[in-house]
């Protein structure tokens, strides 16, 4: 079963507007950990933001925000004021802390429009 | 630090071949990874490891063989190379930390079977 579930395959944003990359995930473990990369067009995973399962706050790192609403068992990425560097593929995953595996899913190509 | 390194970056094998490629990490991290991203897809795991002497499969590690005889070193074996093994390859570590213990990725192997 899919684990990490993300629907949106591709987005175009106006640069400066604000985005939110959707991620739901499904887990029985409670003690788990959620991360977003970005893929830019060069290749190389870049680390965004980490929001552990027991972590009463959303998390934000700059422009970057995690919508952490685990009832719903959802992990949004939300992108203030896009740039065109935010241009690139985005991805969430997930960390089991019984096993350590971290899966990810499909990714979310964004495209900021100048 | 040099982080995350893996060798070669680019490969072309003919059907049948084998390879083997390395990843090499000097941060110390006892947990290191192999994923593999086919074109436009998300990353998908082979294998993984939790210390030296131990590894454990992932999603997808029909193909592949892995041995973690030191900290540092984790190659990732192809036997018998077939087309549908063409892919991106990206080896990741990470430390032994709870919490906010982020995956960091090399830069990846392309590898094409022909």
């Amino acid at each position: 079963a899919q684990k990490i579930t993300q629907t949106q395959p591709g987005m175009f944003v106006q640069e400066k507007e604000a985005v939110t990359l959707d991620c739901t995930y499904d887990t029985s473990d409670q003690s788990y950990g959620l991360f977003w990369y970005k893929q830019p067009s060069s290749g190389e995973m870049i680390f965004l933001i980490y929001q552990g399962s027991y972590d009463e706050q959303n998390a934000t790192e700059g422009r970057y925000s995690l919508n952490f609403q685990k009832a719903r068992k959802s992990a949004n990425l939300v992108i203030s004021a896009s740039q065109l560097g935010d241009s690139a593929m985005y991805f969430c995953a997930m960390r089991e802390n019984r096993d350590d595996k971290i899966i990810f899913g499909k990714g979310t190509r964004l495209h900021i429009l100048p | 630090n040099a982080g995350v390194t893996q060798t070669p970056k680019f490969r072309i094998l003919k059907i049948g071949q084998s390879m083997t490629l390395q990843c090499t990490q000097d941060m110390n991290h006892n947990y290191m990874y192999w994923y593999r991203q086919d074109p436009g897809m998300g990353l998908k795991l082979i294998y993984y490891s939790v210390g030296a002497g131990i590894t454990d499969k992932g999603e997808v590690p029909n193909g592949y063989n892995v041995s973690r005889s030191t900290t540092e070193d984790f190659p990732l074996r192809l036997e018998l190379a077939a087309p549908s093994q063409t892919s991106v390859y990206f080896c990741a570590s990470r430390p032994q930390l709870t919490g906010e213990s982020k995956a960091f990725f090399g830069q990846g192997t392309r590898l094409t079977v022909v």
